[in-house]
Order: structure tokens, then sequence, then C-alpha cells
């Protein structure tokens, strides 16, 4: 059962325009979302988070939005960059007694074309 | 900057052999994690660990064990590994309830 769903395996964009992921939770007990840029051979890194009592967080180019009603939340990422080029996770954490967790969903592939 | 280290970054094993993943993190971190990435399925959690000699399951624990015996370093065991198991390997640490730090990861095939 997935609970973290990203369903664009892929998504294309020109440099300078925006960038926009999506993602899907089930979980009502997930209270924290973050987002992460893999590029191949390379672990996932740290990109920006969010939490369940807010519904924006920015970090200059990246902005992600929560909606909790609609278990929803999204990147956005403007304006796009070539160097943007990568797979990107969205995760999930909630805390289960001894440790927070994170479930990723299965990643959105950013192309930013020229 | 965190640093969490695999031990290889590629590993070529035989099916039924024993196989050791290595992961050493040095920012006395109490929660390590390892994940395998496969093609559509992103990161699927194996097990981890909240502190020394403990662990606990994550989604796919079978045909795997772990190992920590020191804070900073946490073991992926392969007790006999199997074709199906060929994947990318990662590992993770980090302190509070959010957001991790990875290792590069070791790209695991089985022949």
């Amino acid at each position: 059962d997935q609970q973290v769903k990203q369903n664009s395996p892929s998504l294309s964009v020109q440099e300078g325009r925006i960038s926009i992921l999506n993602c899907d939770y089930t979980n009502s007990m997930f209270d924290y979302f973050l987002w992460y840029k893999k590029y191949p051979a390379e672990g996932p890194t740290f990109l920006i988070s969010i939490s369940s009592i807010k519904d924006k967080n920015e970090d200059g180019r990246f902005t992600v939005f929560l909606n909790k009603s609609a278990k929803h939340l999204s990147l956005h990422i403007v304006p796009s960059q070539p160097g943007d080029s990568a797979v990107y996770f969205c995760a999930a954490s909630a805390r289960t007694g001894t440790a927070s967790k994170l479930t990723f969903g299965t990643g959105t592939r950013l192309q930013v074309t020229l | 900057d965190v640093k969490v280290t695999q031990s290889s970054r590629y590993l070529v094993k035989r099916t039924g052999e024993k196989v050791f993943l290595e992961c050493v993190q040095d920012m006395d971190h109490e929660n390590m994690f390892w994940y395998r990435q496969d093609p559509g399925l992103g990161l699927r959690l194996i097990y981890f660990s909240y502190d020394v000699k403990m662990k606990e399951k994550g989604d796919i624990p079978e045909g795997y064990s772990v190992s920590r015996e020191k804070k900073e370093r946490f073991s992926l065991i392969l007790e006999s590994a199997s074709t199906n198991q060929t994947s990318m390997y990662l590992c993770a640490s980090g302190r509070s309830n959010y957001g991790y730090t990875f290792g590069s990861g070791t790209r695991l095939t089985v022949v």
C-alpha cells in the first residue's frame, strides 16, 4: 500500500519556466513532509520541508505548498534551471514511538530543457 | 556538514553469498536507516535503528538483517544474496524527528 504517491514519473520543463511537482499521501498521521533531490549515482539530498502546521514554506527558488484537507503537497521551482534536472522524491514522516521514519514516494524525474 | 559514508560504491556478489554493507556517520546521530532504491518503486525502508543494539523492521525486511554495535556504524547483512536483491542501497542518519542525511549509495549486483 503506497502511502505516498507521486503520480507523474517524469516532467519536462523549459529553462526559466516554473516546474510543479506533485505528491499525494494517504496517512493522516504524517506531520512533516520533505522533498529530496537525487542525481544519478548519488544519494538523495534534502531540499526543503514543511510542517503540517504550515501551508507554505519558501527557500529561494523552491516553494513547498501543503493542502492538508486534500492530503496533497507540491514543490514549485521558479525559475527552473538545467542543473535542476534530477529525480525528486517526496517523503513524509510520522512519529512511531521509537523513531520517525521517512516514507518516500516513487519519484518524479524532472528534465529542464534549454 | 554531516557525513554518511558507505564503504563501497559498487559491489558484485554471487548468489548465496553473505554480503555486508557498512555505513558510518560522524555526527553522533541516534537514528540510522537502510533503504533500497529500485526503478518505479522509489525508496523503500529495509531496517532502521534508533539506538545502539536496537533495531526495527521497515517495510521490506525479508532476506536482510542489521547490526548496530556502535552508535556511528550501522551494517546491513544479506544472509544469502539472491538476484532480486540487486539494487541501490542507501544508508541515512539523523538526530531529530525529521529529515535525514543520506550516503552516496552502494550499487549491489548479485549474479
